[in-house]
C-alpha cells in the first residue's frame, strides 16, 4: 500500500507568515491528491482537490502544488482562523489514505 | 443544500455490532460515490470505506476487511456501514462523505457529515 508522509507533525508561525506542508507518497499517485483542513471540533473541509485545484470558497491565500510523489500546501498570510489540523490524502485507489496531519498553531 | 447526516453511533461492547446510517439530502444520491472516514479520539482522519454509485463496488481499509460492510439504499437516499466484531480501536467519530463529482470513485470528498461517535467498551 502507498504511505502518506506529512511533514513537519507541527508548526508555530506569525500573523502574515507564509507557511508550507509537505506531503510524499511512496509511490508515485499522479495529481490524485487532496487537502483538508479541520478546525477544532469540526468537520474536515476540502481545500485542495487535483494537487492544486482551489476548492470553491476557499480563500486565495490557500494554494496546492506538486505532481507524483511530492505535494506542497501553502499558505501565503497566514491568518488567525487558519489555526487547523491540515491533511493530506491520496484518492486515486485504495486505500485511500490520509497523511498524519499537520498541526499549525500561532 | 447538499447534507450528511450520521446516526446509529453509541456505546457498545467489545464483539458488539452496530450499524451507522447517513441520510442525504440535496444532490442526486444514487449516481454518487460515497466514503466513510473515522477519527479516534485526539487522532488523525483514517479511511474506511468506499462505494460506487450502484453499491457494486465497494473497498476497505485492512483495518476493517471482514468486519466492516457498507452498502446504499438508492430509493432512501441513505448510506450504511455495518460494524461487526468491534474492538475498543474502533471507537472513534464515522464521518460519511461524497465525492466532489457526481459517480467518480476517483475523486476528493467535498461534503462531509458532522459524525457520528461509536464507543466500544465493556
Amino acid at each position: 500500500d502507498i504511505q502518506m508522509t506529512q511533514s513537519p507533525s507541527s508548526l508555530s508561525a506569525s500573523i502574515g507568515d507564509r507557511v508550507t506542508i509537505t506531503c510524499r507518497a511512496s509511490q508515485g499517485i499522479s495529481n490524485y491528491l487532496a487537502w483538508f483542513q479541520q478546525k477544532p471540533g469540526k468537520v474536515p473541509n476540502l481545500l485542495i482537490y487535483g494537487a492544486s485545484t482551489l476548492q470553491s470558497g476557499v480563500p486565495s491565500r490557500f494554494s496546492g502544488s506538486g505532481s507524483g510523489t511530492d505535494f506542497t500546501l501553502t499558505i501565503s498570510s497566514l491568518q488567525p482562523e487558519d489555526v487547523a489540523t491540515y491533511y493530506c490524502q491520496k484518492y486515486n485507489s485504495a486505500p485511500k489514505t490520509f497523511g498524519q496531519g499537520t498541526k499549525v498553531e500561532i | 443544500e447538499v447534507q450528511l447526516l450520521e446516526s446509529g453511533g453509541g456505546l457498545v461492547q467489545p464483539g458488539g455490532s452496530l450499524r451507522l446510517s447517513c441520510a442525504a439530502s440535496g444532490f442526486s444520491f444514487s449516481t454518487q460515490a460515497m466514503t466513510w472516514v473515522r477519527q479516534a479520539p485526539g487522532k488523525g482522519l483514517e479511511w474506511v470505506s468506499s462505494l460506487t454509485g450502484s453499491g457494486s463496488s465497494t473497498d476497505y481499509a485492512d483495518s476493517v476487511k471482514g468486519r466492516f460492510t457498507v452498502s446504499r439504499d438508492n430509493s432512501k437516499n441513505t448510506l450504511y456501514l455495518q460494524m461487526n466484531s468491534l474492538s475498543v480501536d474502533d471507537t472513534a467519530i464515522y464521518y460519511c462523505a461524497k465525492s466532489r463529482a457526481g459517480s467518480c470513485y476517483s475523486c476528493a470528498l467535498d461534503i462531509w457529515g458532522q459524525g457520528t461517535m461509536v464507543t466500544v467498551s465493556s
